[in-house]
């Protein structure tokens, strides 16, 4: 069955403080694992992982893919108020389907 | 470049009401998605386009929704008669060919209150 868990569905951190955010998924024709940001609108673009323990990295944000246990971890470390936001985890299919996840609302406070 | 354009940003109509959204993806890019997000839950997709035909509507309530991108650029989501669950923002996307590396770039979306 097509699915995506995402955990914690909810996270309330202090600024500075480090969080880990959770995604795991179905391996039916799994092509990709996508993360996003998204502040109120649309979604934009973090990461993708194609290959397991490829540690991907953009900042203060990084993404690694574990293919064997099906899952991803999103780190997002000395949190700033601007990370506040959900975070969406999407699995990507060999058919180009992209199914989400429910998201993890961030919340960073001063 | 120019991002995805979507219109109207928002709408409120009443129940049974008929609405129409308009995209237009980025210039060359030949996939257009059209998804559905609901208030708390992530995005699902209702539509896919590859050029102007049509790849996956499996999620599309065809009795009423209905998509069409005739010249394979913008594309239009009607929904005839809405429904009180249809409120969600709806989303467009598009991707350079649809293919697995491609990235997905969104549009800001139209927020639909159905009362």
């Amino acid at each position: 069955e097509d699915k995506v868990v995402q955990s914690p569905l909810s996270l309330v951190v202090h600024e500075g403080d480090t969080v880990t955010l959770n995604c795991s998924y179905e391996v039916t024709n799994f092509r990709s694992l996508l993360w996003y940001k998204q502040e109120k609108k649309a979604p934009t673009f973090l990461f993708m992982l194609t290959s397991s323990g490829i540690e991907k990295k953009s900042g203060r944000l990084s993404s690694i893919l574990d293919k064997k246990e099906l899952f991803s971890i999103l780190n997002i470390t000395a949190t700033q108020t601007g990370d506040s936001a959900v975070y969406l985890c999407a699995r990507r299919t060999s058919y180009d389907k992209v199914i989400f996840g429910p998201g993890t609302s961030l919340s960073v406070i001063p | 470049e120019a991002g995805v354009a979507q219109s109207p940003r928002y709408k409120i109509i009443e129940k049974r009401q008929s609405v129409a959204f308009w995209c237009n993806p980025i210039s060359g890019h030949a996939t257009l998605y059209w998804y559905q997000q609901i208030l708390g839950q992530g995005p699902k997709l209702l539509i896919q386009f590859q050029n102007n035909g049509v790849v996956d509507d499996s999620q599309l309530p065809k009795d009423r929704f209905s998509a069409e991108r005739l010249k394979g650029v913008d594309s239009t989501l009607k929904i005839q008669p809405a429904k009180l669950e249809d409120s969600a923002v709806y989303l467009c996307a598009s991707s350079l060919m649809g293919q697995v590396l491609d990235t997905q770039y969104f549009g800001p979306g139209t927020r639909l209150t159905v009362l």
